[in-house]
């Protein structure tokens, strides 16, 4: 059974760099079938797909248009685990960040870490 | 972006009765190549992630109690529950999976009458 344990720190200030880290039980990060992804969600603008990163020959990551280049979603294969980074933070980016994964051929997102509250603020 | 919209916004039901939420994408997220829409449907309640209940817009997944139905393909879909149980409180949202920049319905709110 393929579970998501989230991690990071749940108060940012602006203009400093948000950093979570989702680390993955079940299955692999390397996996050629598994897709991993980051996904916020708040009041005002609902759930919002960020990015995600996947391995099949080489990896490949894809990223919100809207976060242009203020985000990066990192493998790490020694820990089975990805990451989100996000630069350049404004209240705005107050959200509950979600890792969530497509690792059972669905399509859609079969597999969803606990969700981290993160407030940015000063 | 494919825009996703929901109607209602909230529905009140009374305990076994039916539910009907509705969904629209802006474009059609139907593949003719391998004849699948890619439109899925999720359950969140307070203080959970969401859950996914159906993909390719009618497939249950594996758990997911019978009276979930989901229909629908091109840009109209609809996720029923046929008979409205105490736990199925939540908000329920779709999402496409059809386009990279993956966007999601606002939500539809389902209450016991």
């Amino acid at each position: 059974q393929v579970q998501l344990q989230q991690s990071g720190p749940g108060l940012v200030k602006p203009s400093q760099t948000l950093s979570l880290t989702c680390a993955i039980s079940g299955d692999s990060v390397s996996s050629n079938s598994a897709v991993w992804n980051w996904i916020r969600q708040s009041p005002s603008r609902g759930l919002e797909w960020l990015g995600r990163t996947y391995h099949r020959s080489s990896w490949t990551n894809d990223y919100a248009v809207f976060l242009k280049s203020r985000i990066t979603i990192s493998p790490d294969t020694s820990k089975n685990q990805f990451s989100l980074q996000l630069n350049s933070v404004t209240p705005e980016d107050t959200a509950v960040y979600y890792c969530a994964g497509r690792v059972a051929g669905s399509g859609a997102f079969d597999i969803w870490g606990q969700g981290t509250m993160v407030t940015v603020s000063s | 972006d494919i825009v996703m919209t929901q109607s209602p916004d909230s529905l009140a039901v009374s305990l076994g009765e039916r539910a009907t939420i509705n969904c629209k994408s802006s474009q059609s997220v139907f593949y003719s190549s391998n004849n699948k829409n890619y439109l899925g449907w999720y359950q969140q309640k307070p203080g959970q992630p969401p859950k996914l209940l159906i993909s390719w817009a009618s497939t249950r997944e594996s758990g997911v109690p019978d009276r979930f139905i989901g229909s629908g393909s091109g840009t109209d879909f609809t996720l029923t529950i046929s008979s409205l149980q105490a736990e199925d409180v939540a908000v329920y949202y779709c999402h496409q999976y059809y386009s990279t920049a993956f966007t999601f319905g606002p939500g539809t709110k389902v209450e016991i009458k």
